[in-house]
């Protein structure tokens, strides 16, 4: 299975765009991807996903790169609820599994 | 607004006994699943059932079994706990069909093996 490696942590002001950086060069061309958030004491829920194109939605905007190798989930605008662990996660075509690895935990400064 | 319920978030239970996680979704999904969440090691999946009687392993079944009885429901059974099954345990559902198979999950529970 493809593997995605994200950042420990990062840290970031209320307000301000956050980035926060995917990589995973193995990925397949049928792999879709997938970003879920956690906030503390509660399941994941579910941001945004993606398969070529970039994406937006209400909660957050998806940049895939050309070579579909990285992507980035960018917050426009953080609040202090949007600290969490961020998971960016690759999903095959056909399969209803998701591989989750250890996530980026968000840390918002107010 | 769509719900997945688990049974309790709290659990405390001694090694050797038999114990049953219960989890509801509302939204008629087809699909249901059972994780298992430890620190530094992010989400494990258990088992996941894609039709009622229906049931399929993830990566760690073992020491673990599963039930669905009705499209609502889906029991996780630890038939023997053990100390190293202390852990928090995640159900979540998703539909059938289109992508992108969005998962819903419960709160969790919280099981302490002692």
């Amino acid at each position: 299975d493809a593997k995605t490696t994200q950042p420990n942590s990062m840290e970031s002001n209320e307000e301000e765009p956050v980035h926060l950086p995917c990589n995973h060069s193995t990925i397949s061309g049928t792999d879709y991807i997938h970003w879920y958030r956690q906030l503390p004491s509660q399941g994941p829920e579910y941001v945004i996903h993606g398969l070529t194109s970039n994406v937006n939605n209400r909660m957050a905007s998806l940049a895939i790169a050309e070579d579909r190798k990285s992507s980035t989930l960018i917050l426009h605008r953080a609040t202090l609820r949007d600290a969490a662990v961020y998971y960016c996660i690759l999903r095959a075509d056909s399969n209803y599994q998701l591989i989750w690895g250890a996530g980026t935990k968000l840390i918002i400064k107010p | 607004d769509v719900k997945v319920t688990q049974s309790s978030r709290y659990l405390v239970k001694r090694t050797g006994e038999k114990v049953f996680l219960e989890c509801v979704q509302d939204m008629d999904h087809e699909n249901m699943f059972w994780y298992r969440q430890d620190p530094g090691l992010g989400l494990r999946l258990i088992y996941f059932s894609y039709d009622v009687k229906m049931k399929e392993k993830g990566d760690i079944p073992e020491g673990y079994s599963v039930s669905r009885e009705k499209k609502e429901r889906f029991s996780l059974i630890l038939e023997s706990a053990s100390t190293n099954q202390t852990s928090m345990y995640l159900c979540a559902s998703s539909p059938r069909g289109e992508p992108p198979y969005e998962q819903y999950f419960g709160p969790g529970t919280r099981l302490t093996v002692t």
